[in-house]
C-alpha cells in the first residue's frame, strides 16, 4: 500500500524567514512519481513539482528547492525567504509507476506566512 | 499546457436534487480521470476512477449509486451526485492525465457542492 506523511499540520513562520515541509512515503514500488501541490484558500491545486524516484537530483525553482532522500524515503519542500503569497496548504502526493494510478495525497500542511 | 475545466465552480441546491459536475480535458486526451473529494481542512480522498468506455473503478466506501461517473469521450467525465443530502456538502475535484508520455496530473480548479 501506498501511503503519504506530512506530519506538520500547520506552521507558521514571520515573512522573510525559510521553511521547511516534510513529506515522507511509503511504497511498495520501485518506480515511482513524487509530487507536491498547493492549494491556496480559493482551493484549487497548482503543481509544483514532480520528481522521479530515480533521480535523487535536489532541485531550485526560484525561493522553492525540494530535497529527495530516497535512503529516508522523504521528499522535503524548503521555501526562502517567505512571503505572504505562500501561505496556503501544501500537500505531498506519490504515485505509482503505472500510468493509470492516482495520487495519494499526504494530509497537507497549512503555511501561514505572516507580515 | 495542458488545461482541465471543471464545472460549475459552486453549487448550492436544495435536498434531494441531483448535481452534475464535469471535468473537460482541454488540449489533450485522457483515457482516465480521477474524481477526488475534499472535506475542509481536509486531505484529497480519492472517491473514483473514471475510465473512458468502460465502468468507473469505485473506492472502498464510495457509494456508485450516489456518486454516478460517465466518461464517454476522452475528453469529458462527469460526476452526478444523486439526491444530494447535507452531507454530500464538499468539495470535489477531477484530475486528468495526458495519454501519452509520462505528465503530471492535471487538476481542475474543483467544485465547491452545498446542499442546503
Amino acid at each position: 500500500a501506498q501511503k503519504v506523511t506530512q506530519a506538520q499540520t500547520e506552521i507558521s513562520v514571520v515573512e522573510k524567514e525559510d521553511v521547511t515541509l516534510d513529506c515522507v512515503y511509503e511504497t511498495r514500488d520501485t518506480t515511482y512519481y513524487l509530487f507536491w501541490y498547493k492549494q491556496p484558500p480559493s482551493g484549487e491545486l497548482v503543481f509544483l513539482i514532480r520528481r522521479n524516484s530515480f533521480d535523487e537530483q535536489n532541485e531550485i525553482s526560484g525561493r522553492y528547492s525540494w530535497n529527495f532522500q530516497k535512503s529516508t524515503s522523504s521528499f522535503n519542500f524548503t521555501i526562502t525567504a517567505s512571503q505572504v503569497v505562500d501561505s496556503a496548504v501544501y500537500f505531498c502526493a506519490l504515485k505509482g509507476y503505472s500510468g493509470n494510478t492516482p495520487l495519494v495525497f499526504g494530509k497537507g500542511t497549512r503555511l501561514s506566512v505572516i507580515a | 499546457g495542458a488545461v482541465v475545466s471543471q464545472h460549475p465552480s459552486r453549487v448550492i441546491c436544495k435536498s434531494g436534487t441531483s448535481v452534475k459536475i464535469e471535468c473537460r480535458s482541454l488540449d489533450f486526451q485522457a483515457t482516465t480521470m480521477f474524481w477526488y473529494r475534499q472535506f475542509p481542512k481536509k486531505s484529497l480522498m480519492l472517491m473514483a476512477t473514471s475510465n473512458e468506455g468502460s465502468k468507473a473503478t469505485y473506492e472502498q466506501g464510495v457509494e456508485k449509486d450516489k456518486f454516478l461517473i460517465n466518461h464517454a469521450s476522452l475528453t469529458l467525465s462527469t460526476l452526478t451526485v444523486t439526491s444530494a443530502h447535507p452531507e454530500d456538502s464538499s468539495f470535489y475535484i477531477c484530475s486528468a492525465r495526458a495519454n501519452r508520455g509520462v505528465q503530471p496530473q492535471h487538476f481542475g480548479d474543483g467544485t465547491r457542492l452545498s446542499i442546503l
